[in-house]
């Protein structure tokens, strides 16, 4: 089945600081998820991204699809941006029910 | 407008018992899934429920079973609990057919 692999498993970073977390995958995929999961261990959706860049105000990510990799940039975070984050894939193409999730990055920022 | 509820929010049990993990979807939406989240890892998909049907499964035994009722809501139950059974019990609600998953905040439960 397919794979997924995210890079850095752990990231510390001062308060302001700029962060890219990458989320590699092991076949093609007709949709991406990213998901930060609060304190509260709640996953919330960040980005439907199976291809190209979104932004969402501090919060950006770019998937490239032929190369079977995606990232998320946190630009000037701040300590609520805290907590894991997560990639997901469906674990075939078409198939809206089962996820696969990598290990995810936990992200710590400093004040 | 509600999102997806669980209850409970943690709960304690003994190796050999049986529980059962309870969710509410979001409105609107008819399918309802289970993950497993064990402690520094990701989630790992067990069950999709949508038409009181089980759809999919995921690579679990048949200790863990569930159920959906007619208003969507649905029941995770695992039974001759082991202590690998510890973890975090996600239920993620969507409209079927659709990514646009809601997830609640899950159930911990301690195996002991």
């Amino acid at each position: 089945g397919i794979q997924v692999e995210q890079s850095p498993p752990d990231l510390i970073l001062q308060e302001g600081a700029n962060s890219t977390l990458r989320c590699n995958f092991s076949d093609s995929v007709n949709n991406l998820q990213w998901f930060h999961q609060n304190p509260w261990g709640q996953l919330i959706n960040l980005f439907y991204i199976p291809s190209g860049t979104k932004q969402n105000g501090r919060l950006s990510a770019t998937t490239v699809a032929t190369e079977r990799y995606s990232l998320l940039y946190i630009s000037s975070s701040q300590t609520t941006d805290s907590g894991v984050y997560f990639c997901a894939v469906p674990s075939d193409s078409g198939n809206t029910g089962k996820l696969i999730f990598g290990q995810g990055t936990t992200l710590q920022v400093k004040p | 407008d509600a999102g997806v509820t669980q209850s409970p929010t943690h709960l304690i049990k003994t190796r050999g018992q049986q529980v059962t993990l309870r969710c509410s979807p979001k409105s609107g939406h008819d399918t309802v899934s289970w993950y497993q989240q064990a402690l520094g890892q990701g989630p790992q998909f067990i069950f999709q429920y949508y038409e009181e049907e089980e759809r999919q499964r995921g690579n679990f035994p048949d200790r863990f079973s569930g159920h959906q009722f007619p208003n969507y809501s649905s029941e995770l139950n695992v039974n001759a609990l082991l202590l690998g059974d510890s973890a975090l019990y996600l239920c993620a609600s969507s409209p079927r057919g659709s990514y646009g998953y809601t997830f609640g905040s899950g159930t911990r439960l301690t195996v002991v």
